[in-house]
């Protein structure tokens, strides 16, 4: 069974440093793109970074320089760095498979699409002093 | 960066009623669109990727279409089970970003 399971969200004072580790089972985390996403009280969701399986990253503006998403093979487990906390920071954590795929656009042209097909849990992240 | 803006924000309707909810891209993504549906408390589901293509386990009363960039996501004969909140998120390319969100009272 495809199973992510977040963990090491909880209560943090602001500009402090959190690490979350999503453990992934029945996939191998570095054969695929995983990504991380977050959504804060009440709201909708925010997309924060991607970590392809060639080991290239990308990040949403709100986190670059604060946040660094890495993995570690032998464990098979995506992490999320997250420093210099602030309080919009606040939110429930979910790390994700992202599916990448190839198709035929309107006019005919072949381009990638991708979409997130398998969710954690999620884990809570409250920045607050 | 590409914007999605989602519309309505809520929807109250009655079971066997139509909901329509709509998303519009701030620029052409080729109309690769992906679908989510969330239940309180929950984490989303992949709900149709891309459009108009369901996924397996949800029942064929969810449809998507695109006319350009816009996109529409019809819940036909609603039923009890299809409270929750709907997202739309592009899927042309990172940053991969999502509509607001439609929460779909029953």
């Amino acid at each position: 069974e495809v199973q992510l399971v977040e963990s090491g969200g909880g209560l943090i004072q602001p500009g402090g440093s959190l690490r979350l580790s999503c453990a992934a089972s029945g996939f191998i985390v570095s054969s695929t793109y995983m990504t991380w996403v977050r959504q804060a009280p009440g709201k909708g969701l925010e997309w924060l970074s991607v970590l392809f399986g060639g080991g290239d990253t990308h990040y949403a503006d709100s986190v670059k320089g604060r946040f660094t998403i890495s993995r570690d093979n032998s464990k098979n487990t995506l992490y999320l760095q997250m420093n210099s906390l602030r309080a919009e920071d606040t939110a429930i954590y979910y790390c994700a498979n992202v599916i990448g795929k190839a198709g035929k656009t309107a006019l005919g042209l072949y381009s990638s699409f991708y979409y997130i097909d398998v969710w954690g849990r999620g884990t809570t992240v409250t920045v607050s002093s | 960066d590409t914007q999605m803006t989602q519309s309505p924000s809520s929807v109250s309707a009655s079971v066997g009623d139509r909901v329509i909810i709509t998303c519009r891209a701030s620029q052409d993504i080729n109309n690769w669109l992906a679908w989510y549906q969330q239940k309180p408390g929950k984490a989303p589901q992949l709900l149709i990727s891309p459009t108009p293509n369901l996924q397996n386990g949800f029942p064929s009363r969810f449809s998507g279409s695109e006319s350009g960039t816009d996109f529409t996501l019809t819940i036909s004969n609603l039923q009890p089970e299809d409270s929750a909140t709907y997202f739309c998120q592009q899927a042309n390319d990172f940053p991969l970003t999502f509509g607001g969100g439609t929460k779909v009272e029953i």
